[in-house]
């Protein structure tokens, strides 16, 4: 089954501890992005990547890292989160760019830091 | 500075009704506008596209229309089912770019 997967889907922590959120996609898909969702304010693209080892900064990139090295994965990386990084965040891929390409997206992360 | 705007955060529709949601945007070079449609515990996942160089896209009940010298697109869902009942969010691409901009969302509701 073509799909997106994220993990771990809940999770709380505490302020400064490092953590990482793994995404994983099996449709062989170039783009990948990570999002997160805060009410009143839709979805804010944190991170995007091209391709493998190809990444640049979205909306809001402040406080996160990813990195590309394979092309099925793109982990987000929370060095020293924040309480205002609370969130619901969304991993998405889809085929490289041109024409436009739906993106498929995984179940999200719901993240409370304390 | 949002790009994208839905000023309705809900709508409330009765079973078998038009639901109507609306979505304003600012940059003309948009090329590509988009509706996502998100149920709780869920990714959102893709309803419908249209190109800017088109006013029109239909697909089964949902129909896009838009509106450029408005900069205004709107999502028709005709009859609407208690299952449309989900928060739909209007996007905008660029041909070729790989930032996507989201609006806030609305939330629907299909009473039965």
């Amino acid at each position: 089954e073509a799909q997106v997967t994220q993990n771990p889907r809940y999770l709380i922590t505490v302020t400064g501890k490092k953590l990482t959120v793994t995404c994983s996609q099996n449709m062989n898909h170039e783009y990948m992005s990570w999002y997160r969702q805060d009410p009143g304010l839709g979805l804010r693209q944190i991170y995007y990547s091209m391709n493998v080892e190809v990444t640049d900064k979205g909306d809001v990139p402040e406080g996160y890292k990813v990195s590309r090295k394979e092309k099925r994965n793109f982990p987000l990386i929370l060095e020293s989160p924040s309480p205002n990084q609370t969130s619901l965040y969304f991993c998405a891929s889809r085929r490289g760019s041109g024409n436009y390409n739906e993106q498929f997206f995984g179940p999200g992360t719901r993240l409370t830091v304390l | 500075d949002q790009q994208v705007k839905q000023n309705s955060p809900s709508l409330s529709v009765q079973e078998g009704r038009i639901s109507i949601l609306n979505c304003d945007y600012t940059n003309s070079m948009f090329d590509y506008f988009l509706w996502y449609k998100k149920y709780p515990a869920e990714g959102p996942t893709f309803l419908i596209s249209i190109s800017s160089i088109k006013d029109k896209n239909e697909d089964g009940r949902f129909t896009v229309f838009l509106n450029k010298s408005a900069k205004h697109l709107s999502l028709h869902i005709v009859p609407s089912q208690p299952g449309d009942s989900a928060v739909y969010f209007c996007a905008a691409e660029r041909a070729g770019g790989f930032k996507t901009i989201f609006g806030a969302g609305t939330r629907l509701f299909v009473k039965a």
